[in-house]
């Protein structure tokens, strides 16, 4: 049972458009909401997280947006550039019960020059 | 720090074989994990440790695959026997401790696994 669904599954995005991927969640345990970006051939990397207390963080030109009430989660990129082109997955953790991270499926962003 | 290291990069073998896959996590950190990712099922976390202990293994496949972590700075992930459907991306990674400040996860470069 996947714990954290993500979508969409791929995405081509202009050069300087917005790139948005959505995640949702069921449990309400989960209390971290990290972001990673993985580049071919690359182990995934920490790219941005939130907790559930605040429902925007913005770290240069991507944002988590967080609606707590829908247990749901998006990151938006703004003035995509073909740099960001990579596979982005959203996590979910308990933080108080555990040290698990739950995944996403990922999504393939391409951002065309 | 070299960050967390993974042995081989790329191993192919036939089915049937005896695989090893070699983590050394960064040092200072208390807690490892063994995920594999496919095209088909994303990241899957397969077990990991804190302090060497195994904590969570649901994510094992099947007792083909087992995991040991014999000291702070070293973990293998075996598969005996292997099967084709074990090709895999299989990455190792490793984290300070637990609670927001100290559980960002830090993935070595992966093992890619091809099992004919």
């Amino acid at each position: 049972q996947q714990q954290v669904k993500q979508s969409p599954q791929s995405l081509i995005v202009q050069k300087g458009g917005i790139s948005i991927i959505n995640c949702a969640y069921e449990n309400t345990a989960f209390d971290y909401f990290p972001w990673y970006q993985q580049f071919p051939g690359k182990g995934p990397a920490l790219l941005i997280a939130i907790r559930p207390d605040v429902s925007e963080k913005k770290e240069g030109r991507f944002t988590i947006s967080f609606n707590k009430s829908a247990k749901q989660f998006s990151l938006h990129i703004m003035d995509s550039q073909p740099g960001d082109s990579a596979t982005y997955f959203c996590a979910a953790t308990p933080t108080t019960t555990g040290n698990q991270f739950y995944f996403g499926t990922g999504t393939s962003l391409t951002v065309i020059p | 720090d070299a960050g967390v290291i993974q042995s081989p990069r790329h191993e192919v073998t036939e089915m049937g074989q005896e695989v090893t896959l070699r983590c050394k996590p960064i040092s200072g950190h208390d807690y490892l994990f063994w995920y594999r990712q496919t095209m088909m099922r994303g990241l899957e976390l397969l077990i990991y440790f804190n302090n060497n202990v195994p904590i969570d293994d649901s994510g094992m496949p099947e007792d083909r695959f087992s995991a040991k972590m014999p000291n702070a700075s070293f973990s293998t992930l075996k598969i005996q026997p292997s099967e084709p459907r074990d090709s895999a991306v299989y990455f190792c990674a490793s984290s300070l401790g637990a609670g927001e400040s100290y559980n960002e996860q830090f993935f070595g470069p992966g093992t890619r696994l091809t099992v004919l």
